[in-house]
């Protein structure tokens, strides 16, 4: 198994444009979710998904798109790049289980808006 | 929203226990508690979680209080290896919302 896989490794936008950060996953996971990471901080969730077609909103959403068509994708969209949206970005999946879901993280996106 | 609080740094000699402390006073009566640690820049590692009970597993012990108001997560012989950011994390009741706190920097001595 390949895990959490993430592209690009290293992104550099200008302000106002848009992209789509790449994640996918071979575990057949149902949950996945999204978050960034600001020099210094701890992890916030930006959107997470519990199944193909569902999604729902985390702590900082604002400025980002996902969804969810198929079970291994999970894509993050910035609709206008802003610096504050300059970050280290992690994806990550787990199965949705009674006991505990442990999650597995991508490698991370390393996103610089200018 | 449920939250932790734990320590921003800590030091441990190189072969000793560390002993990483975590409050979680909000935390609902079903839901688990996660350790995570944060090597460098890398993605985040599965640790161990709890509910009530200890675990114990190859990588550390997870100590939880009876009252579930805090844990404390055990290695029991540090190594160099083991410098990193540990993550204490509980998931918001009813929801699949996990809430990272600002973590605890381990330093191993040697």
């Amino acid at each position: 198994n390949a895990g959490v896989t993430q592209t690009p490794k290293f992104q550099v936008l200008k302000t106002g444009q848009s992209m789509t950060l790449q994640c996918a996953q071979d575990m057949n996971h149902e949950y996945m979710s999204w978050y960034r990471q600001d020099p210094g901080m701890g992890l916030r969730l930006i959107h997470y998904s519990v199944g193909a077609g569902i999604t729902d909103q985390g702590e900082v959403p604002n400025g980002y798109n996902v969804s969810r068509s198929t079970t291994e994708d999970f894509p993050l969209r910035l609709l206008s790049a802003a610096p504050s949206q300059t970050s280290v970005y992690f994806c990550a999946s787990s199965y949705l289980d009674r006991d505990g879901d442990t999650q597995y993280f991508g490698p991370g996106t390393r996103l610089t808006v200018l | 929203d449920a939250k932790t609080t734990q320590p921003t740094s800590m030091d441990c000699a190189e072969g000793r226990a560390a002993n990483l402390p975590c409050n979680h006073s909000t935390i609902s009566g079903n839901e688990y508690v996660y350790w995570y640690r944060q090597i460098h820049s890398q993605g985040p590692q599965y640790i161990i979680h709890g509910l009530k009970n200890n675990e114990t597993n190859e990588m550390a012990s997870l100590i939880i209080t009876e009252d579930r108001k805090s844990s404390t997560l055990i290695l029991p012989h540090a190594t160099l290896r083991d410098t990193a950011v540990y993550y204490c994390i509980v998931r918001v009741g009813g929801t699949y919302k996990y809430i990272f706190g600002t973590g605890t920097r381990l330093k191993v001595l040697a």
